[in-house]
């Protein structure tokens, strides 16, 4: 059964701060998503990591993927206050997309 | 540009009850999925189906039904409705591209 852990599960930044949320799984896979939600709202698509070594960024966030350590990384540069938000991570595994229990990042001013 | 389309948007239920959630989308994808989404637990798969007339259970199906009689249409129903039920519902949409498309979501409330 495919396990997807994240951390840290709450996230407090100053504004400027950079800052890491890590993504790990369980069992080989060849999809990692990235999503953010604001409350109330649906889940917005970020990234999609479909291979080892993967690097995507958009604005001040970068996903990053290690298929053999079966970690995903996303980096937040020089945050702001937009960035406030729920992120989540998922794997996809036997047709089957499973999701972490996401990353409240709040960021201070 | 439609997308994913859920309905309703808020439900309130009695204990016992039976309702169905309505999912449709326009991109002719084949992959249709049925999340619940609890407070501190993510989301997590009820029923998925890969085509139009095949359809699977996710990590929690007990309670729910689903059918897929059409690429576009994927329906959950709840057969007895219990306050453990209550949460919010997301359907999602995936295609050859690989990224998964959620719709707007449905909040639940068993009662």
């Amino acid at each position: 059964e495919l396990k997807v852990e994240q951390n840290p599960l709450f996230l407090s930044m100053q504004e400027e701060k950079n800052y890491t949320i890590y993504c790990n799984y369980s069992t080989t896979s060849d999809r990692l998503y990235w999503y953010r939600q604001d409350p109330g709202k649906s889940l917005e698509s970020l990234f999609v990591l479909l291979s080892n070594g993967a690097v995507k960024q958009e604005g001040r966030l970068m996903a990053s993927l290690d298929t053999k350590a079966r970690l995903s990384t996303l980096h937040i540069t020089a945050a702001v206050h937009d960035l406030s938000a729920t992120y989540f991570c998922a794997v996809n595994g036997n047709e089957k997309l499973t999701f972490g229990t996401g990353t409240r990042l709040t960021i201070i001013p | 540009n439609a997308g994913v389309t859920q309905t309703p948007k808020f439900q309130v239920l009695k204990t016992g009850q039976s309702m169905t959630l309505q999912c449709a989308q326009d991109m002719n994808h084949e992959y249709m999925s049925w999340y619940r989404q609890d407070p501190g637990m993510g989301l997590r798969l009820i029923h998925y189906s890969v085509g139009a007339g095949i359809t699977d259970q996710g990590e929690v199906p007990n309670g729910y039904n689903v059918s897929r009689s059409t690429t576009e249409d994927f329906p959950l129903r709840l057969l007895s409705a219990a306050p453990s039920q209550t949460s919010v519902y997301f359907c999602a949409s995936s295609g050859v591209a690989y990224g998964y498309t959620f719709g707007s979501g449905t909040r639940l409330t068993v009662v």
